[in-house]
């Protein structure tokens, strides 16, 4: 039963790096066939993509995001990370990590609330 | 990029009702798009994809049509759990997807 759960800080200043972990349980991330994805949504708001990696590093990010985002992969350990730099009050958001399916979000973790605030 | 608009923004029915719900593209992305429901305090959940092929584990009065640039979700007769927000998304030219900005059904 593929499970994903994120973790990282709940809080970060402006002008920092947010940094979030998504650990995947019931699946290898290195048996392909599916990217790994962010998806974040503000609170009371819509849904957003990020971006999304494969097992092989290869990337893709929202165009509107792309020049402070980063995802990475860490196939020992069974982990995908994202890095937001830098941080504004428009990030706070709810931030999920997700398998993405060539573009079907098939799994969702429970998603984790990052508020950027002094 | 596709623009995806839903209406209404909020639908107001009572249990035993049929929810129809909308979704419109700004340009065709043929059958790739799928529709997910979110509960409050919940991830949003994956219930049809590729326009009308329902996700493991949906009940059947969930379904999904269209094709193009309309699109129709359709819950033939609400039960008390399925009043939630529901989102569209279109996949055609992945990466990137793009969500529409939700319904809400609420129980009237």
């Amino acid at each position: 039963h593929l499970q994903l759960q994120e973790s990282g800080p709940g809080l970060v200043k402006p002008s920092e790096t947010l940094a979030l972990t998504c650990s995947v349980s019931g699946a290898s991330i290195s048996s392909g066939g599916y990217y790994w994805g962010w998806i974040r949504q503000p609170p009371g708001k819509g849904l957003e993509w990020i971006g999304n990696i494969y097992y092989s590093g290869s990337t893709y990010y929202n165009p509107s995001l792309k020049s402070r985002v980063s995802i990475s992969v860490d196939t020992s350990k069974n982990q995908f990370s994202l890095k937001v730099t830098p941080v504004t009050a428009a990030d706070t958001a709810f931030y999920y990590c997700a398998r993405d399916d060539y573009g079907k979000v098939d799994y969702w973790g429970q998603g984790t609330l990052v508020t950027v605030s002094s | 990029e596709i623009v995806v608009t839903q209406s209404p923004a909020t639908l107001s029915l009572s249990p035993g009702e049929r929810a129809t719900l909308s979704c419109r593209t700004s340009q065709s992305v043929s059958s790739y798009l799928a529709w997910y429901q979110q509960k409050p305090g919940q991830a949003p959940r994956l219930l049809i994809y590729d326009a009308s092929n329902r996700a493991t584990g949906i009940p059947a009065r969930f379904s999904g049509g269209g094709s193009g640039t309309d699109f129709t979700l359709t819950i033939s007769s609400l039960e008390p759990e399925d009043f939630a927000v529901y989102y569209c998304q279109q996949r055609i030219n992945w990466p990137p997807i793009t969500f529409g900005q939700g319904t809400r059904l609420e129980i009237k």
